[in-house]
């Protein structure tokens, strides 16, 4: 069965830190990973998308990795700011229209 | 100009009443979406659709029924509404559909719906 965990459930740093976020997949065959990010009242927004043959994306201070072979991805978050206080959700697309979502990371920044 | 839009923000009503849900997007995209998001934030799908196939979760109940009038058009039906239907519903597009599929999603802000 085609699955998608992310860990931690929650997490909470101070504004100015690092952060890491991790996403383990069982998914087959394997299309593309995506991270969301869902502000508190809206709906999630792509934040980067990895495919196959691509190891690390950078969008902004969001930085997603991905190794194929160990089925995992992490979205890495530097310098966190207020406004980073969000879910992120990892998405990861199988074939035809199978999108599996992971049940998302919340993330509290604090002044 | 928003790129998918979905009616009404907030929607509260008695168990037992029918109520819909109504979504557009303006991207020209192939293939729509309805997601339940519940109380522990957690997306599931619900339905997606594009102008030649209806996939359906099997665990939705038959009171929910999607029903498209056109290809930038996914509205949501819901007959007999249940304490446990409250959540917030999630209209979604994609671009291509089946292979073509790259997995973005553009996302409506939601719909809060509370049954009293």
């Amino acid at each position: 069965k085609n699955q998608v965990e992310q860990s931690p459930q929650s997490l909470i740093i101070l504004e100015g830190k690092n952060c890491t976020l991790q996403c383990n997949y069982t998914v087959s065959p394997f299309s593309n990973l995506r991270w969301y990010k869902q502000d508190t009242g809206r709906g999630p927004v792509s934040l980067t998308i990895m495919t196959f043959s691509e190891n690390t994306k950078s969008n902004g201070r969001y930085t997603a990795t991905l190794d194929a072979d160990t089925k995992q991805s992490s979205l890495h978050i530097t310098a966190s700011q207020l406004s980073d206080s969000a879910s992120y959700i990892c998405v990861v697309s199988a074939r035809r229209t199978e999108i599996i979502f992971g049940k998302g990371t919340r993330l509290h920044i604090l002044p | 100009d928003t790129a998918v839009s979905q009616t009404p923000k907030y929607l509260v009503t008695q168990m037992g009443n029918d109520k819909s849900i109504k979504c557009e997007q303006n991207l020209g995209h192939d293939t729509m979406y309805w997601y339940k998001q519940d109380s522990k934030k957690f997306l599931k799908i619900m339905f997606s659709y594009n102008n030649k196939e209806l996939i359906i979760n099997e665990t939705v109940p038959n009171r929910f029924s999607p029903k498209s009038p056109d290809k930038a058009h996914l509205n949501l039906h819901i007959n007999s509404l249940e304490l446990g239907d409250s959540a917030v519903y999630f209209c979604a597009s994609s671009r291509g559909e089946g292979g073509q599929n790259t997995g973005e999603l553009f996302f409506g802000e939601g719909s809060r719906l509370t049954v009293l």
